[in-house]
């Protein structure tokens, strides 16, 4: 089964400094991969998705991700964090079946800017 | 409508009671999804439906979880006889279908008191 895995449970940076969030993947296959955004209280915000083509991608807000195959990695970074930037941020992953299929989620990492 | 609406946006349930949660997602979406995120955990899959196809049920926590989809749109996911720690926010998403597009609500807070 697949599954993701957040390494980092809370991260702090200061407004200003770069950004990166770890994110590791364990399926056979190139599944469809997601980052979404949590600010308190609020519902889940898509940041960007891969799925297929170019490993870089960029998303809203100034952030991108890098798919790693053999690292089964998609970490997302920025390069200046801006203090609204603080919240939850959940990787996840479908597996590539072309039908609906549930997401997997990260058990997330928080960021929290400081300024 | 334009976006996944949720409601209500908080429930506060005395313990034991039942409870029904709704949603109503994207015109058009045939996939519907509901998750609960509890305190300091990630996102639980609960159950999903995909057209006129059986749900997967495969995340439901016990028997007293239940969900419908009338007509293709609208869900009501229905908790019956609450415990304390069925106090999470409850998320529905919905999308096209083929993994992709999912969009989701504000969600429901439940709190069993």
């Amino acid at each position: 089964a697949q599954s993701v895995t957040q390494p980092d449970i809370h991260i702090t940076v200061s407004e200003g400094a770069s950004l990166e969030l770890r994110c590791n993947y364990s399926y056979g296959a190139t599944p469809y991969l997601f980052w979404y955004v949590q600010s308190p209280g609020q519902g889940l915000q898509l940041l960007l998705k891969y799925f297929s083509g170019d490993t870089l991608v960029q998303g809203i807000k100034g952030f991108e991700a890098e798919f790693k195959r053999s690292q089964s990695s998609f970490n997302l970074r920025k390069p200046s964090v801006h203090w609204s930037d603080a919240a939850e941020y959940f990787c996840a992953v479908v597996r590539n079946t072309g039908t609906a299929s549930k997401l997997t989620f990260g058990t997330g990492t928080r960021l929290q800017v400081t300024l | 409508g334009a976006g996944v609406s949720q409601s209500p946006s908080n429930k506060v349930t005395e313990k034991g009671k039942d409870v029904e949660l709704r949603c109503d997602p994207i015109s058009g979406h045939t996939a519907l999804y509901w998750y609960r995120q509890s305190l300091g955990q990630g996102l639980e899959f609960l159950i999903y439906f995909q057209g006129n196809s059986a749900p997967d049920k495969s995340g439901l926590p016990s028997d007293r979880f239940s969900a419908e989809r009338t007509g293709g749109s609208v869900s009501t996911l229905t908790i019956q006889r609450t415990q304390q720690e069925d106090s999470a926010v409850y998320l529905c998403a919905s999308s096209l279908g083929g993994g992709v597009g999912y969009t989701f609500g504000s969600g429901t807070r439940l709190t069993v008191v």
